[in-house]
């Protein structure tokens, strides 16, 4: 399964809106998408799984939402650390999958 | 507080055989509850998926790298493994180990804990 990320740089401010957007090649089940958050030097870190459920200690400025095609990672309002990569992943069939990343950028 | 942590050799020469360990405290490798698996990332790239391997030794692989990738568990060694043969410059990456915890009845969280990656080079 091919994820395509969109866009592949987003530039905004600190406290406005970021929304990320993940396209499946084939349905993906949304027990089965989960979105990460990677900074250069560091581990990635797992934000979102099961396409909508927050990881243990995410802020809920991150959300996930989507089924079948359509993923979207949404940041209500950017704080300086969350300027990043961001990955989604489909781990539901093999091989598992990664999009190929979207950098949030200070505007 | 599960930590993960990867080690092996920085340099590898072109067809030799890549060897890294990730040690884990905090989790036993043979609760049915984690699995476990290997990611990497090359320079200026994205993740690529490697393997994951279940609590009862099932393993599963990229088709990319499967003929030459081989994942296992030393459990008295607490310790997750990964082999990766005739390995080539593009084989050059950031590798890190992970583990996925279950959240039901197959139902997974994605990968929620992380090593620190090691940065694996193949030159001559």
């Amino acid at each position: 399964i091919v994820l395509t990320q969109s866009p592949d740089i987003l530039s905004l401010s600190p406290g406005e809106r970021a929304t990320v957007s993940c396209r499946a090649s084939q349905s993906v089940s949304d027990r089965n998408l989960a979105w990460y958050q990677h900074k250069p030097g560091q581990a990635p870190r797992l934000l979102i799984y099961g396409a909508s459920n927050r990881a243990t200690g995410i802020p809920d400025r991150f959300s996930g939402s989507g089924s079948g095609i359509e993923f979207t990672l949404t940041i209500s309002s950017l704080e300086p650390e969350d300027f990043a990569l961001y990955y989604c992943q489909q781990y539901g069939r093999l091989p598992y999958t990664f999009g190929q990343g979207t950098k949030v950028e200070i505007k | 507080q599960m930590q993960l942590q990867e080690s092996g050799p920085g340099l590898v020469k072109p067809s030799e055989t890549l060897s890294l360990a990730c040690a884990v405290s905090g989790a036993s490798l043979i609760n049915s509850t984690y699995y476990w698996g290997w990611v990497r990332q090359p320079p200026g790239k994205g993740l690529e998926w490697i393997a994951n391997i279940y609590y009862r030794g099932n393993t599963f692989y990229n088709p990319s790298l499967k003929s030459r990738v081989t994942i296992s568990v030393d459990t008295s060694k607490r310790r997750l493994s990964l082999t990766l043969s005739a390995v080539t410059a593009a084989d050059t990456a950031v590798y890190f180990c992970a583990s996925s915890l279950r959240m039901g009845d197959d139902f997974w969280s994605g990968y929620d804990y992380w090593g620190q990656g090691i940065l694996v080079t193949v030159s001559s």
